[in-house]
């Protein structure tokens, strides 16, 4: 199976950082990927799909990018409502592994 | 916009069946290119992916739960369920049903307990 992981596992920062969130897989997916934002208690959110297409409905200050094996999430100008953890999903093959998550927070 | 809602027992105990359903309202389970997916995730933990049912009613499984898993769907109650069994106290989760990555359930906890 493809293995998925994600750095870093955490990090801190500050309202209207950048940020940016990696996600790595260990064989190709083309742009087999998805992105998730989820809350303490909510179901996870979607964000992107096909790796860099931003779902309908979420701000424009998320975006993906990256092919193959590696792949970036980026948040321009961080907001209080972006503390979350986030997570990868690869949907090229089953299983649909997720990866370990990032914590973003303040 | 789909909602989807999970119900079924909140404890169960070890090496019994972990029944769950996946209720589909606002939209047909039949209607569209669409995978119904279980996703799992254990307190404090990150999430699992466990299996779908494709809108041509393949199903896939993860290969981590063997032959545990089994998916079903009732279209004629626009449903689909999972069952999972001789859980043990690692299976302890809320467990999620969602169309594709889009619309989610709200979960469901399920404690696997004596």
């Amino acid at each position: 199976d493809i293995q998925m992981t994600q750095s870093p596992p955490s990090l801190s920062a500050s309202v209207g950082d950048r940020v940016t969130i990696t996600c790595r897989a260990s064989q190709g997916i083309n742009n087999a990927l998805a992105w998730y934002q989820q809350k303490p208690g909510k179901a996870p959110k979607l964000l992107i799909y096909r790796a860099s297409t931003l779902q309908s409905g979420v701000p424009s200050r998320f975006s993906g990018s990256g092919s193959g094996t590696d792949f970036t999430l980026t948040i321009n100008s961080l907001q209080p409502e972006d503390v979350a953890t986030y997570y990868c999903q690869k949907y090229n093959s089953v299983p649909f592994t997720f990866g370990p998550g990032t914590r973003v927070d303040f | 916009q789909v909602q989807l809602q999970e119900s079924g027992p909140g404890l169960v105990k070890p090496s019994q069946t972990l029944s769950l359903t996946c209720v589909v309202s606002g939209g047909s389970i039949r209607s569209g290119n669409y995978h119904w997916n279980w996703v799992r995730q254990s307190p404090g933990k990150g999430l699992e992916w466990l299996g779908c049912i494709s809108y041509s009613e393949t199903i896939y499984y993860n290969p981590s739960l063997k032959s545990r898993i089994t998916i079903l769907v009732d279209t004629s109650k626009n449903q689909f369920s999972l069952r999972l069994d001789s859980v043990t106290a690692a299976d302890t989760a809320v467990y999620y049903c969602a169309r594709d990555g889009v619309d989610w359930g709200q979960g469901t906890l399920v404690t696997v307990s004596s």
